[in-house]
């Protein structure tokens, strides 16, 4: 166990419906990065937090929104699903500058 | 912007033969490297990072990775190749390190042989 959590852990929904995945730090860390991983575009950067605000954007499509909370968690919401949004979400915290990156397990997306 | 290319999407070796995996990255700026490991279904769980200082880098489970500056590389490596070291491999960079992204390269898929 990372102390990453991330819920749930496997998700299928049909095109066009939306979509959240949760992500919850290890104790303490103020960061939250999302990634994306597919086969075909492999990992990809969507969005960072810091202590609840935006601090950085990746490649993250408009349909796609994420937020972090007064206690830390993180949620990713997918809306407006396609057969191409199909893949792995990650999550990954830290407590900041000079400070390694523990990710979760992930939550497997299956659009169908 | 800052990139990672990781030459080979599949690597094979066999059983004790030593492991190789190639991690190239370009950076406008002086890099912090990575290589991470996911095994089926799990997450990303860290092998090594280079920041500052040494530049031979000993990670967990007898992996090591040499950062050079002049060649631009950071590969891989392992002497010894253990069923247990089947999974699939991330090189990956960043600027800031602890404070942005990470970029990460395609992967390299190491299959070992019995």
């Amino acid at each position: 166990d990372s102390g990453v959590t991330q819920t749930p852990k496997h998700l299928i929904t049909a095109t066009g419906q939306r979509v959240t995945l949760r992500c919850s730090p290890r104790s303490g860390d103020l960061s939250v990065y999302w990634y994306q991983q597919s086969l075909d575009q492999g990992l990809q950067f969507l969005i960072q937090y810091y202590n609840g605000e935006e601090r950085a954007k990746g490649n993250i499509l408009e349909r796609f929104s994420a937020q972090q909370f007064p206690d830390l968690h993180s949620e990713l919401n997918l809306s407006s699903l396609e057969l191409g949004d199909s893949a792995l979400y990650f999550c990954a915290s830290n407590k900041g500058q000079n400070y390694g990156y523990t990710f979760g397990s992930g939550t497997r997306l299956t659009v169908v | 912007a800052q990139s990672v290319t990781q030459l080979g999407s599949h690597v094979s070796v066999s059983e004790g033969a030593l492991v190789l995996l190639r991690c190239n990255y370009s950076s406008s700026v002086p890099p912090y490297l990575f290589w991470y490991v996911q095994y089926p279904n799990q997450g990303l769980q860290l092998l090594l990072k280079y920041t500052t200082g040494a530049t031979l880098v000993k990670g967990i489970n007898g992996f090591e990775a040499e950062f050079k500056k002049s060649e631009t590389s950071f590969h891989l490596t392992k002497p010894s190749a253990h069923m247990s070291d089947a999974a699939e491999y991330f090189c990956a960079v960043s600027s800031n390190f602890g404070n942005e992204k990470l970029t990460f390269g395609t992967g390299t898929r190491l299959t070992i042989i019995p």
